[in-house]
């Protein structure tokens, strides 16, 4: 089955900086790629995502890149802000086969210091 | 009017005994899921139905049975409760198989 590891498990940056996420996936036959964020104590929610056939998104502060040749995706935050501060999940799937469900990586605890 | 809802929010409850969770959901999803969320926030898929119909079972202890009475609903009954249970449970539906999940509020269940 699908494999998603995640980097790094916690990040501080201070108010303005970027934030940068990475993750690897193992399963050739994922095509979707999207990002949960998490704030404490509520549900994951949808913040972006992308398919395989495209190398980069952005939606305002955040981007996400992903290169299928190296199995790899990456969340990008800029000008980050204290209400960024949360755990953020990436997920892979290979969408509307037989065994689709979202594969989670193990999540970044992101802390931006004001 | 909340997408996906489950009831309880919070569970606390002694080893041994039987709970059941309840999801519905109000967006004409045809799958739904159920996620446990242990301590360290890691997000592990437990089961998949589409259509009612159980399409994925995750290596999860027999003691774990879903039901799910038609598309908008999706159970999640728990015998013989232990220690290790103690987690938040998260219900989600999705339009299309692994695409474009909306999950719920979750159920932090509390194993005495």
């Amino acid at each position: 089955g699908e494999n998603v590891e995640q980097h790094p498990s916690t990040l501080s940056v201070q108010e303005g900086d970027s934030a940068v996420i990475k993750c690897t996936y193992s399963d050739s036959a994922s095509n979707y790629f999207p990002w949960y964020k998490q704030e404490l104590g509520k549900r994951p929610q949808l913040i972006i995502d992308i398919r395989s056939n495209v190398g980069e998104k952005k939606d305002q502060r955040i981007a996400v890149t992903l290169n299928k040749t190296a199995k790899h995706f990456s969340l990008h935050i800029t000008e980050t802000q204290p209400e960024d501060s949360a755990v953020y999940f990436c997920a892979a799937s290979p969408v509307n086969s037989g065994y689709s469900t979202l594969t989670f990586g193990k999540g970044t605890m992101l802390l931006v210091s004001p | 009017d909340t997408a996906v809802s489950q009831t309880p929010k919070y569970l606390v409850t002694q080893m041994g005994n039987d709970k059941s969770i309840k999801c519905e959901q109000n967006l004409g999803h045809d799958t739904m899921y159920w996620y446990k969320q242990d301590s360290k926030k890691f997000l592990k898929i437990m089961f998949s139905y589409n259509n009612k119909e159980l399409i994925i079972n995750e290596t999860v202890p027999n003691r774990f049975s879903p039901k799910s009475p038609d598309k908008a609903h999706l159970n999640l009954h728990i015998n013989s409760l232990e220690l290790g249970d103690s987690a938040v449970y998260f219900c989600a539906s999705s339009p299309l198989l692994g695409h474009g999940y909306t999950f719920g509020s979750g159920t932090r269940l509390t194993v005495v």
